[in-house]
């Protein structure tokens, strides 16, 4: 299993600003990613956040609006960027921590974010 | 990945067996199938998965039928902390650009009571 932290908890912004969500896990990873959870709606998955290269985007997702960070194996970054109204949303941190193609998928809590 | 379909929403009352369907009649030979919950304001908690034989494990039971175009997980004593949106999710084991990641649909809201 895997513990996974994410920073902010919840924030409310302005619209036009950026904000940067953290997420630790506890121990190394072999991949993560960054879901996006609408009110009322599932979770779309926004990318792959790839250690050491740039992230793998999923399809109306784009860099300049959700750059990502992996520096290391225990730590991702996403910043909403140039923030509207329609980006309120939970973000959600999501790890997979053994090699193979079965093991689960961790989440962690999910950051809230408001955008006024 | 294939598509799956599951109810919008069922009820359980407490203690009773909470069984949830889930459609994939799309699925191929190398897709596994994987339940999640989501319980309010929580993030999604991985539950069980299976290729084509019946899994279980201390949360659930995960049936799939012969052909594999179907699915039930079973909860097997619901109690009111089971009330979540659950989600079935078919995904591919090869590598590549959907190594790893889940595709979630819109789930079952499955509400016990007491």
């Amino acid at each position: 299993s895997a513990v996974i932290s994410q920073k902010p908890s919840r924030d409310i912004c302005q619209r036009g600003t950026s904000l940067t969500i953290q997420c630790q896990v506890d121990s190394q990873v072999t991949m993560m990613f960054w879901y996006r959870q609408q009110p009322g709606q599932s979770l779309t998955l926004i990318a792959t956040a790839n250690q050491g290269s740039e992230a793998t985007y999923e399809s109306g997702f784009v860099i300049d609006k959700f750059p990502i960070s992996r520096p290391n194996l225990t730590f991702s970054t996403l910043t909403v960027s140039n923030m509207s109204p329609e980006d309120s949303s939970i973000y959600l941190c999501s790890v997979r921590t053994s090699g193979g193609n079965t093991g689960e998928l961790f989440f962690g809590e999910g950051s809230r974010l408001t955008v006024l | 990945d294939a598509k799956t379909t599951q109810p919008p929403s069922m009820d359980c009352a407490e203690g009773r067996a909470a069984n949830l369907p889930c459609n994939h009649s799309t699925i191929s030979g190398n897709e596994y199938v994987y339940w999640y919950r989501q319980i309010h304001s929580q993030g999604p908690q991985y539950i069980i998965h299976g290729l084509k034989n019946n899994e279980t494990n201390e949360m659930a039971s995960l049936i799939i039928t012969e052909d594999r175009k179907s699915s039930t997980l079973i909860l097997p004593h619901a109690t009111l902390r089971d009330t979540a949106v659950y989600y079935c999710i078919v995904r591919r084991t090869r590598v590549g650009t959907s190594y790893g990641k889940l595709t979630f649909g819109q789930g079952t809201i499955l509400t016990v009571h007491p």
